[in-house]
């Protein structure tokens, strides 16, 4: 039974719009998640995370949205650039904020077409 | 900073061979993670490591994956024998220059060892 939910295989986005990229939760007793970014051949790179006791985090063009009532997760990519083309994972954990055991989506790839 | 480093970055094998794949971590990372993708999944955690104490295994299929830490720094992953369902990219992360007590310790992936198993 899948834990994080990434329910959009694939996301296509025009250069300069912005891209907004959901994952749903089923686990209340998460309270730390993330997102990740994997360009092929390469390791996941962390991008951004939120604690449960927010509802928002920003940093520069990304933004992580938490609601816990609904126990769904966006991420806001404002303005979208072509090098943000990669596949986007999110990811969550209980107790041990980023340091404990990750439990990831299947992924979401993002296409920013110039 | 010098990143993850992992090898090999690609293995093929036969089914019911063995297979070891190493980790060297970031320079002072306490911490130290095997997962495993399957193609069009998300990683999953097979075992995590503080020093060279193990703290989660729960995940790892004992009966033929194994994994040590001598010395808290490098790092290897075995299968043996290894089945069809190995076939997986094998991602080594590390965190913690902290020591593991700061939990927003960021984790920092290898570029991972792609195994196919025929």
């Amino acid at each position: 039974d899948q834990q994080v939910k990434q329910n959009s295989p694939s996301l296509s986005v025009q250069e300069g719009r912005i891209s907004i990229l959901n994952c749903d939760y089923t686990n209340s007793m998460f309270d730390y998640f993330l997102w990740y970014k994997k360009y092929p051949a390469e390791g996941p790179t962390f991008l951004i995370s939120i604690s449960s006791i927010k509802d928002k985090n920003e940093d520069g063009r990304f933004t992580v949205f938490l609601n816990k009532s609904a126990k769904h997760l966006s991420l806001h990519i404002v303005p979208s650039q072509p090098g943000d083309s990669a596949v986007y994972f999110c990811a969550a954990s209980e107790g041990g904020g980023s340091q404990g055991n990750l439990i990831f989506g299947k992924g979401t790839k993002l296409s920013v077409k110039p | 900073e010098a990143g993850v480093a992992q090898s090999p970055r690609y293995k093929i094998i036969e089914k019911r061979q063995s297979v070891a794949f190493w980790c060297n971590p970031i320079s002072g990372h306490a911490t130290l993670y095997w997962y495993q993708q399957i193609l069009g999944q998300g990683p999953k955690l097979l075992i995590q490591f503080q020093n060279n104490g193990v703290v989660d295994d729960s995940q790892l299929p004992k009966d033929r994956f194994s994994a040590e830490r001598l010395k808290g720094v490098d790092s290897t992953l075995k299968i043996q024998p290894a089945k069809l369902e190995d076939s997986a990219v094998y991602l080594c992360a590390s965190s913690s220059p902290s020591g593991g007590t700061d939990t927003t310790d960021t984790q920092y992936f290898g570029p991972g060892t792609r195994l196919t198993v025929l």
